[in-house]
């Protein structure tokens, strides 16, 4: 199946410091890509949409200012955490979707804010 | 009323049991139906789509009842390997292909 990798995968920084996320789709274009958080015991959620070239768009209740979102190409997009707070601790998956319906998911970022 | 509810387990059974999860959505809408696989702190991994007719795969068979806006998936001769938290995934239409995760059904299999 389709590779999609996710780096770092795991990152501790403290209160107040910006984390960048990188998610690839590594043997295909990927015209969009989501991003997703996932709190201990809860489902993920979807925090963006992302279409290469274009603004993301965020779901109800997701701050765009916190999290910058950028899809400069096909085969990136990277998820920046601005100011991250102890609250923004999460596990952070991204997926892609190619030319057919199916997403593949990268491997998970967790973040831990001390 | 969630938009997609699961019951979250755990469901312990042994070895070479058959175990059913049951899965209801509640945008009768909703174009497409999945169940994935996630293993403790790593990502989901689709296991199956789910079609009207039902489908199998090996020893994995989904259904999907959209009078009742409900989704089943049967596992028969549960393996150790099959122990994981599965999720129940519905894209609800309307565009852009997003997908609504349930909290998941977690299997615990054993010898």
């Amino acid at each position: 199946g389709a590779v999609v990798s996710q780096h770092p995968s795991r990152v501790i920084c403290k209160s107040g410091t910006s984390v960048k996320i990188e998610c690839r789709s590594l043997d295909f274009q990927a015209t969009t890509m989501f991003w997703y958080r996932q709190f201990p015991k809860q489902s993920l959620m979807l925090m963006a949409t992302s279409n290469e070239g274009s603004k993301a768009t965020y779901e109800q209740g997701v701050e765009k200012d916190k999290f910058l979102i950028n899809h400069a190409s096909l085969t990136l997009s990277t998820l920046t955490v601005t100011s991250a707070h102890p609250e923004d601790s999460s596990f952070y998956i991204c997926s892609a979707r190619g030319s057919s319906d199916t997403q593949y998911f990268g491997p998970g970022t967790r973040l831990t804010v001390l | 009323r969630k938009e997609v509810e699961q019951d979250p387990g755990p469901f312990n059974v042994p070895e070479g049991a058959t175990v059913a999860f049951n899965c209801t959505y509640s945008n009768s809408a909703s174009q497409s139906f999945f169940w994935y696989r996630q293993d403790c702190r790593k990502e989901p991994k689709l296991l199956m789509s789910v079609y009207s007719s039902g489908n199998e795969d090996g020893r994995f068979t989904a259904q999907l009842n959209r009078a009742s806006q409900y989704i089943s998936l049967l596992i028969r001769d549960s393996k150790l390997s099959d122990s994981a938290t599965y999720l129940c995934v519905v894209n609800p239409g309307g565009g852009g292909n997003k997908l609504t995760f349930g909290t998941g059904t977690q299997l615990k299999v054993e010898l």
